[in-house]
């Protein structure tokens, strides 16, 4: 069965500090898969996508992540976080069948 | 063009009402998502749809609950009787396919309905 993981329910950085945000999957055959975000009282946006071949995946606003097979892992980074990147932040896997993790809320520290 | 319309924003209801929630997809999108939110579950997969055919709902909490695609513009969930712990913002989202039997994965997601029943 597909499952996702974010194990940091909640993470608070300084502006202009790096970022990393975990994900672990577990799919049955090739994932495919996600990042997106959430502002408050909006629905989600895609951020991101892998589906194959490079392993690192630009995004917008300046988020990258990174496809790890041998560790089930979609890591989230950004190099140096802005104050507008508080948001939730969800990892997402599936093909036909998209299911979320839980999610990771990311707090700005002036 | 206009993104994933849902109806009604906010919705308050008492318990054992009828709920409906609207959804319109993006046109051309051939998947249809509704998902529950709340803080202590997040965001659940309800049910799916392709081409207007539910694909999988096994998400659907029980059988209160129940969703449609009558055409490809146009879907509803409905909570027949709601019930306090009904109350959650419920996502609608499209996306279109590339591969045949797989969607891009890009989800467009809707504003959500808040719904919260007394």
């Amino acid at each position: 069965a597909q499952s996702v993981t974010q194990p940091d329910i909640h993470i608070t950085v300084s502006e202009g500090a790096s970022l990393e945000l975990r994900c672990n999957y577990s799919y049955g055959a090739t994932p495919y898969l996600f990042w997106y975000v959430q502002s408050p009282g909006q629905g989600l946006q895609l951020l991101l996508k892998y589906f194959s071949g490079d392993t690192l995946v630009q995004g917008i606003k300046g988020f990258e992540a990174e496809f790890k097979r041998s560790q089930s892992s979609f890591n989230l980074r950004k190099p140096s976080v802005h104050w507008s990147d508080a948001a939730e932040y969800f990892c997402a896997v599936g093909a036909s069948k998209i299911i979320f993790g839980s999610g990771t809320r990311l707090s700005i520290r002036p | 063009d206009a993104g994933v319309i849902q109806s009604p924003r906010h919705e308050v209801t008492e318990m054992g009402q009828e709920v409906t929630l609207r959804c319109k997809p993006i046109s051309g999108h051939d998947y249809l998502f509704w998902y529950r939110q709340t803080m202590m579950r997040g965001l659940e997969l309800l049910i799916y749809f392709n081409n207007n055919v539910p694909i999988d709902d096994s998400g659907m909490p029980e059988d209160r609950f129940s969703a449609k695609m009558p055409n490809a513009s146009f879907s509803t969930l409905k909570i027949q009787p709601s019930e306090p712990r009904d109350s959650a913002v419920y996502f609608c989202a499209s996306s279109s396919s590339h591969v045949i039997g797989q969607n891009t994965g890009e989800l467009f997601f809707g504003e959500g309905s808040r719904l919260t029943v007394l």
